[in-house]
């Protein structure tokens, strides 16, 4: 089955700066890369997601890179703002019957005003 | 559009009682829900999904005894969570995907349910 890897684990920036989250998956059939933020208490959000057939996607200060060949792909959040603290995860979907998602560990940003 | 309630979001029972736990598509029909289980600082892991009017299918190491899932309509799927005991004690999460969505397409998520087990 498919198996992603997130890291770091932990990130701390300071407000204004910019914050990298990477993420690797291991199934060449993934098609689809969503990310999505958890709020405390909450459940997930989806804030960007990115399709194989394209390497970069943007959305305001929010951007998702996709290398296919490398099965990597990334999350740029810019100018970062304290509201951005929050658990971020990135999740693969595979080609399996019942298209299930499988979702990296998660990354605790921490944006220090 | 596209949201998930679910319900109840807090729910704290003593061991060796059961716990049902509610998830309903609002304002879409979703013929695929999902339900996952996150432990603290962990990611979510899926424990089963379930397709209206079928049976669920679990994920290896869940017992599907324990965890009974129904999927009866095109807008609402329960989690029955059976004898809980202190080990069950997580946070529950459903999603849902629309009917007609394509595989590229997001899930949309219920705000989790914390069930606390004495």
């Amino acid at each position: 089955g498919e198996n992603v890897e997130q890291h770091p684990s932990t990130l701390s920036v300071q407000e204004g700066d910019s914050a990298v989250i990477k993420c690797t998956y291991s199934d060449s059939a993934s098609n689809y890369f969503p990310w999505y933020k958890q709020e405390l208490g909450k459940g997930p959000q989806l804030i960007i997601d990115i399709r194989s057939n394209v390497g970069e996607k943007k959305d305001q200060r929010i951007a998702v890179t996709l290398n296919k060949t490398a099965k990597h792909f990334s999350l740029h959040i810019t100018e970062t703002q304290p509201e951005d603290s929050a658990v971020y995860f990135c999740a693969a979907t595979s080609s399996g019957g019942y298209q299930k998602v499988t979702f990296g560990i998660g990354t605790k940003l921490q944006v220090i005003p | 559009g596209a949201v998930v309630s679910q319900h109840p979001s807090r729910v704290i029972c003593k061991s060796g009682t059961s716990v049902k736990i509610e998830c309903r598509s609002l304002d879409f029909q979703a013929t695929t829900m999902f339900w996952y289980r996150q432990f603290p600082k962990q990611s979510l892991m899926l424990m089963a999904t379930s397709n209206e009017g079928s049976k669920a299918t679990y994920e290896q190491g869940v017992e599907k005894d324990k965890f009974l899932i129904n999927h009866a309509s095109l807008t609402l799927s329960t989690l029955t969570v059976t004898s809980a005991h202190p080990e069950d004690s997580s946070f529950y999460i459903c999603s849902a995907r629309g009917l007609g969505d394509s595989l590229n397409s997001p899930l949309h998520f219920g705000n989790g349910t914390r069930l606390t087990v004495t």
